[in-house]
């Protein structure tokens, strides 16, 4: 079984849609990242949490450090979104990341 | 304030040749982790390093790959004598500290190695 399973593998859904991916994890972690990896290939931190949840305009990612499962929602979705969304849940010196998720927002 | 600056963006290289991949942090950034994306997989640490340490390399293999953060200058992973199953993405990423709520992973935009 992987350390890190993310959820779906590939979703495919219309402008304006509210998208959720899941992140489930076995290892035990400081804090977890959502990264966002463009078709270019370049990679941004959305963002780091440990607990809760956090938002930054239209995403919100949440923590559940006792079910070891984290949330990446967007809403309002924009093509601009598609990308491809990897949870990194990580201890105290490195991360471990899921295959991702490739998702696309049609117009 | 620059982010992460890896150079050069894409590296071509005959098999049994030296590569060499730099990266310079984020200013005020003294740790350093690259990771490695091999094509239609996800990414897989490889090492992780502060100022002149080697902290984890649990994830180098175990020949021809290197890495070292001296003092002054860029981080550089080095492999030598590449094979065509070295081609991939590297990315490098730095952060202010550990992993540890708040030291948030500023990545580099990636080398892609392609051997021949």
């Amino acid at each position: 079984k992987n350390e890190v399973e993310q959820s779906p593998q590939n979703l495919t859904a219309q402008e304006g849609e509210f998208i959720t991916i899941n992140c489930s994890y076995s290892v035990g972690i400081s804090a977890l990242h959502w990264l966002q990896q463009h078709p270019g290939g370049g990679i941004v931190s959305l963002f780091m949490l440990s607990s809760g949840k956090k938002k930054h305009g239209r995403l919100i990612a949440t923590i559940n450090i006792q079910e070891k499962h984290s949330s990446l929602h967007i809403t309002a979705s924009h093509p601009r979104d598609s990308a491809v969304y990897i949870c990194g849940p990580g201890g105290a010196q490195k991360l471990v990341f899921g295959q991702g998720t490739r998702l696309t927002i049609n117009p | 304030n620059a982010g992460v600056m890896q150079n050069p963006r894409h590296l071509v290289r005959r098999r049994g040749q030296e590569a060499r991949l730099r990266c310079s942090p984020m200013k005020g950034h003294s740790h350093v982790y690259w990771y490695r994306q091999l094509p239609e997989e996800g990414l897989k640490f490889m090492v992780y390093l502060q100022k002149e340490n080697i902290i984890d390399e649990s994830g180098m293999p175990k020949e021809r790959f290197s890495a070292e953060f001296p003092k002054e200058g860029p981080s550089i992973l080095r492999i030598q004598q590449v094979v065509r199953g070295d081609s991939a993405a590297y990315f490098c990423a730095s952060s202010p500290g550990d992993i540890l709520p708040g030291n948030i992973q500023y990545f580099g935009a990636g080398t892609r190695l392609s051997v021949l």
